[in-house]
């Protein structure tokens, strides 16, 4: 069964510090891999997106991960802002169909405090 | 930021009400998307479209209808209103080629009483 997987469910992290948010797939045959920033009641905005051959990918202070053999990804936040309290979204696509089939996590609730 | 709109972005309406949830996009794109969201779950497709006169279902079941008469234009209906059709409802547009990008509008806050 295609399934996309995020941890931690929720983070709460001081203004200024780092983190890193998890994403373990299991989608097959893989086409690319993306990351969402969603506000409350706003719809998601994309940070990156990841194919098969990329390893690394950074967008201003975030950087994203794709190990394809593992099957896991990592998004990385540099210097936190309050403006990074949101949900991220970890999106899979695959390739075995014309529409290109998005597999969503649940998301990792981040929570920067002052 | 995308030019996808979607009105309203809060609706509160009585069970048995006809609704129809507006989206729209200036980006020329063919690929169209509406897409239910539970607070703290995922994402789940209930419809799509390839391009006008395009409509289909998508993984989650929806008593929803939609329809693609212009490309710009994919609106969702709800022909009774219940409950259980509380939720966030996001609508996205992509161009459909390579690595795509889906970009989603705001959404709306149904919430049915």
């Amino acid at each position: 069964k295609n399934q996309v997987e995020q941890s931690p469910q929720s983070l709460i992290i001081l203004e200024g510090k780092n983190c890193t948010l998890q994403c373990n797939y299991t989608v097959s045959p893989f086409s690319n891999l993306r990351w969402y920033k969603q506000d409350t009641g706003r719809g998601p905005v994309s940070l990156t997106i990841m194919t098969f051959s990329e390893n690394t990918k950074s967008n201003r202070r975030y950087t994203a991960t794709l190990d394809a053999d593992t099957k896991q990804s990592s998004l990385h936040i540099t210097a936190s802002q309050l403006s990074d309290s949101a949900s991220y979204i970890c999106v899979v696509s695959d390739r075995g169909s014309t529409l290109g089939r998005l597999y969503f996590g649940r998301g990792t609730q981040l929570t920067v405090w002052p | 930021e995308a030019d996808i709109y979607q009105t309203p972005r809060y609706l509160v309406i009585g069970t048995g009400k006809k609704i129809t949830l507006e989206c729209s996009q200036t980006m020329g794109h063919d690929k169209m998307y509406w897409y239910q969201q539970d607070p703290g779950m995922e994402l789940h497709l209930i419809h799509y479209s390839y391009g006008v006169n395009s409509t289909e279902k998508g993984d989650l079941s929806s008593e929803s209808t939609v329809s693609r008469i212009r490309t710009e234009h994919f609106p969702l209906t709800l022909e009774s209103a219940r409950p259980s059709h509380t939720s966030q409802y996001l609508c996205a547009s992509s161009t459909g080629t390579g690595a795509w990008e889906q970009y989603f509008g705001p959404g709306t806050r149904l919430t049915v009483t």
